[in-house]
């Protein structure tokens, strides 16, 4: 069990540029989750997907951004345009198909819009 | 609409019991469950609760009312290393994805 594992650990981009992040979750986990976290509040939900299947997306994940999981394994989040309020860290969980089991969080990516 | 209370921050000493409530409302409900986060770091499971009562991991337990949407993490011997930012959340229903909603957090400062 290695871990849910996130690439890069930080990203530091100018206001219009796109932005993707990978997040590897652990082997066979068939659910893989986004949330993203500002600082001083609990992580927020923005999709979720059954192995390539995006099946729920949050309000606030606008058209600007876009979420894969090509092939039921890793997956990658990218935001287009950056804005100064994307300024966040983007953390991934992966979790076994089974209700009872808990999520799994990686170290997150910290994005830093300039 | 879903949201979830706890304190924002609790202070106390080495060796002590502190405990965390959490009171929801949700409009689906699967369980809570809770997380530490050290600054910087990854939220890591502590505990889960799907049924009323207490679930007791080493110096960690956890306790659910679903009737009074209630629960709390009580942390027994403190130590240093326990000062971080404790999160509730709320499991919504598997067959709805499972997503956690997370309360705002307990930044938890244990004192020598």
């Amino acid at each position: 069990d290695t871990g849910v594992s996130q690439d890069p650990r930080h990203k530091i981009t100018k206001r219009g540029q796109n932005v993707t992040f990978r997040c590897d979750p652990i082997s066979e986990h068939n659910r893989l989750y986004w949330y993203r976290q500002t600082l001083g509040q609990g992580p927020e939900f923005l999709t979720y997907f059954q192995n390539e299947a995006q099946l729920e997306k949050s309000r606030l994940l606008s058209d600007r951004f876009s979420a894969e999981r090509p092939k039921g394994s890793f997956s990658t989040l990218e935001i287009q345009r950056t804005e100064q309020g994307d300024s966040a860290m983007y953390l991934c969980a992966s979790s076994p198909d089974r209700g009872d089991q808990p999520q799994h969080f990686g170290d997150g990516t910290r994005l830093s819009i300039l | 609409g879903q949201s979830l209370e706890q304190p924002s921050e609790v202070t106390a000493v080495e060796g002590a019991i502190v405990q965390i409530n959490c009171t929801y409302q949700t409009s689906g409900f699967y369980g809570l469950s809770w997380y530490q986060q050290h600054d910087g770091g990854a939220p890591t499971f502590l505990s889960y609760n799907g049924l009323d009562g207490l679930e007791e991991t080493g110096r960690f337990s956890s306790f659910l009312s679903r009737s009074d949407s209630y629960g709390y993490l009580l942390l027994q011997e403190l130590q240093m290393k326990d000062s971080a930012s404790y999160f509730c959340a709320v499991r919504a229903p598997y067959n709805q994805g499972g997503k956690l909603i997370f309360g705002q957090g307990t930044e938890l400062s244990v004192k020598p």
